[in-house]
């Protein structure tokens, strides 16, 4: 099946400091890919939607000056945490769906990064 | 927004005993979807069935889905140690997004 890459797997970095996060499809074009952030014992929570060369499309209640998004391939997104603060620390997981139909119905998810901001 | 409720939050089982989850939702959906994640690691998608879909199989597993009660379950036959996970149900609703549900806790006791 379709692959989908993160990196890095883990990160630990000092409060205020800024984190990117790369999601890659390895052998598939991904036109739209997903940020998703979970909590421990909580389930995946949908931060953005990006499509590849158009802004992201960030969910309610999700800073988008604070979460940067950018897709400027068809097998590479970024999520950069600006500004980091210890409330931000989470396990951050991408997905991508393979393009260009609209209606593809799944998703395939990375392994995920997990954030520790000190 | 979280759009499916699972039921139970966790459940403990012996080894070759079948594990029942349960996944209840709000809105119309085009599909849903299971998903498997173990502890720390990304998710690994199980089974999808469509709205227009009763029930399905692959494996071990089988997943039914009541339109009419907005619900699905899943089960898993002849549980293995291996299977200690935790299951999410994900709804794809008509604007394409996933969303999940709270998930349930199995642990399959050898």
């Amino acid at each position: 099946g379709a692959v989908v890459s993160q990196h890095p797997s883990w990160v630990i970095c000092k409060s205020g400091t800024s984190v990117k996060i790369e999601c890659r499809s390895l052998d598939f074009q991904a036109t739209t890919m997903f940020w998703y952030r979970q909590f421990p014992k909580q389930s995946l929570m949908l931060m953005a939607t990006s499509n590849e060369g158009s802004k992201a499309t960030y969910e309610q209640g999700v800073e988008k000056d604070k979460f940067l998004i950018n897709h400027a391939s068809l097998t590479l997104s970024t999520l950069t945490v600006t500004s980091a603060h210890p409330e931000d620390s989470s396990f951050y997981i991408c997905s991508a769906r393979e393009g260009p139909k609209l209606a593809r119905e799944t998703q395939y998810f990375g392994p995920g990064t997990r954030l520790l901001v000190l | 927004s979280q759009q499916g409720e699972e039921d139970p939050q966790a459940l403990s089982i012996q080894e070759g005993e079948n594990a029942t989850m349960n996944c209840s939702y709000k809105t119309s959906i085009n599909n849903l979807q299971w998903y498997r994640q173990n502890s720390g690691r990304g998710l690994v998608h199980l089974i999808l069935i469509r709205s227009n879909e009763r029930e399905k199989h692959s494996g071990r597993l089988r997943v039914t889905l009541d339109t009419s009660k907005k619900s699905s379950s899943l089960l898993i036959t002849a549980s293995r140690a291996a299977d200690t996970a935790s299951y999410f149900c994900a709804i794809r609703s008509n604007d394409y997004k996933l969303s999940f549900g709270a998930g349930t806790t199995v642990t399959v006791r050898a």
